[in-house]
């Protein structure tokens, strides 16, 4: 079966601008989290979308917004970029039933410059 | 927050040579992963501990759960080029996994 796949691969923004990514899961997994990876902070929790709501949140300033549609698809967006946005991006994909998760599964990966 | 720390957080090895890396708590876990990542992809699962003193193979790889589940070993066997990465540690809690900062492997030929 196809994995998750996250588009762009690549992508170079100018400070203050503001980038979309996204995020298409495994068919049937309807949970959809995201995760930065800094060579600093290492990979952090942004947030967890389930059935198009955001179910869990991490510690990151409300610039980092997310969103999921009927399909399972998800977009993370970040607003007003900065420098230390720069990050590999990743979103993992699981099926979720009777209060577990299993089967975690995460893409490739968009990797963000801010210039 | 329950805080993950690996060691060591590097290792360079050769062909052939036994390795093991750790993954520890000051707190208990629900569960652990243990996932490895090659550069410029996203982290692969390999395993899911549950069960304190819990051991599970794949291959030349072990990975051990402590019996108090505040620790997790994982041990590679005959160590090859292709086990080269950064070996990830994650507690989970729901969907949301907090990661060690992890050991970046290298296995030279």
């Amino acid at each position: 079966k196809a994995g998750v796949t996250q588009t762009p691969r690549y992508l170079i923004k100018t400070r203050g601008q503001q980038v979309t990514l996204s995020c298409s899961p495994i068919s049937g997994h309807r949970s959809v989290s995201w995760y930065q990876q800094t060579p600093g902070q290492g990979l952090q929790f942004l947030f967890e979308y389930f059935s198009e709501t955001q179910r869990n949140k991490g510690n990151f300033p409300g610039r980092f917004s997310g969103r999921q549609f009927s399909n399972s698809r998800s977009e993370m967006n970040v607003s007003t970029l900065e420098l230390g946005d720069s990050a590999l991006y990743l979103c993992a994909s699981s099926f979720y039933r009777q209060g577990l998760y299993s089967g975690y599964t995460f893409g490739s990966g968009t990797r963000l410059t801010v210039v | 927050t329950q805080l993950l720390e690996q060691s060591p957080q590097f290792l360079s090895i050769q062909e052939g040579e036994n390795l093991t890396v750790y993954c520890n708590s000051s707190s208990v876990f629900s569960s652990l992963q243990w996932y490895r990542q090659e550069p410029g992809e996203g982290p692969v699962l390999l395993v899911t501990v549950v069960t304190g003193g819990e051991v599970k193979k794949l291959k030349r790889l072990t990975f051990q759960f402590g019996d108090a589940r505040k620790d997790s070993s994982l041990h590679i066997t005959a160590a090859q080029p292709g086990d080269t990465g950064l070996y990830l540690c994650a507690w989970t809690s729901g969907s949301r996994l907090t990661f060690g900062e992890g050991t970046q492997l290298t296995v030279n030929p």
